[in-house]
């Protein structure tokens, strides 16, 4: 089982339209969650943390279930400009008696989204 | 946008051959890591380091090695190039602190194609 996992979509939505992103990790223990964009042959780029109590940053809301070890970002009246690939990332536990694991990031799959006119 | 670079953008080699990459920062960042993207796997973490001379393997880290003598650069090196290593290499840096809740500030990739 892949330590996080997305549903690589492609989700083709109209303009103006919400959509939902899900994923999940299997590392009970991970620490910090995040959201990245990734334009076509660019590098990714944060487009929000996640926390615990569920967090929203314009038409984007991102939300935290540990006890499902679930993560979700809603995006709300979809732009042209929103179609990217959107990575699931999770920090995993500390790895050493320093209790760090050096921000090492491990990333889903991607979801592409396609917002068309 | 964190300034980092990263050389060659683009590179075609043959098997068995070194090859050596290139990444450079200017935001004086701790932490540096090396990643490849492939299809089907996401980006995967090769390697990474958490200060000069102090480096340490991520989980795909057979048939690569690296180096960082100075903050500001952290060099991939595939020791012998093989076709399996085609990929798109990411260059990735964080600012010291916390260990966890700091972004990742990723440089512009490097397509790598080994014929």
């Amino acid at each position: 089982r892949k330590e996080v996992e997305q549903d690589p979509g492609p989700f083709n939505v109209p303009e103006g339209a919400t959509v939902a992103f899900n994923c999940t990790y299997s590392n009970s223990a991970s620490q910090s969650f995040f959201w990245y964009r990734q334009d076509c042959r660019k590098e990714p780029k944060l487009l929000m943390s996640v926390y615990s109590s569920g967090n929203e940053d314009g038409r984007f809301t991102a939300q935290l279930n540990r006890a499902s070890q679930y993560i979700s970002l809603l995006i709300r009246d979809s732009k042209l400009s929103d179609s990217a690939t959107y990575l699931c990332v999770v920090t995993p536990r500390a790895l050493n008696a320093g209790g760090t694991s050096y921000g090492k990031l491990t990333f889903g799959q991607g979801t592409i989204l396609t917002v068309h006119p | 946008d964190a300034g980092i670079t990263q050389s060659p953008r683009h590179k075609v080699t043959e098997t068995g051959t070194p090859v050596t990459l290139r990444c450079h920062q200017t935001e004086n960042h701790r932490y540096m890591y090396w990643y490849r993207q492939d299809p089907g796997h996401g980006l995967r973490l090769i390697h990474y380091s958490y200060g000069v001379k102090d480096t340490d393997k991520g989980e795909v880290s057979d048939g690569y090695s690296v180096s960082r003598s100075k903050t500001e650069d952290f060099l991939l090196t595939l020791e012998s190039a093989t076709s399996s290593q085609t990929s798109v290499y990411f260059c990735a840096t964080r600012v010291a602190g916390l260990a966890t809740g700091n972004e990742q500030f990723f440089g512009p990739g490097t397509r790598l194609t080994v014929l």
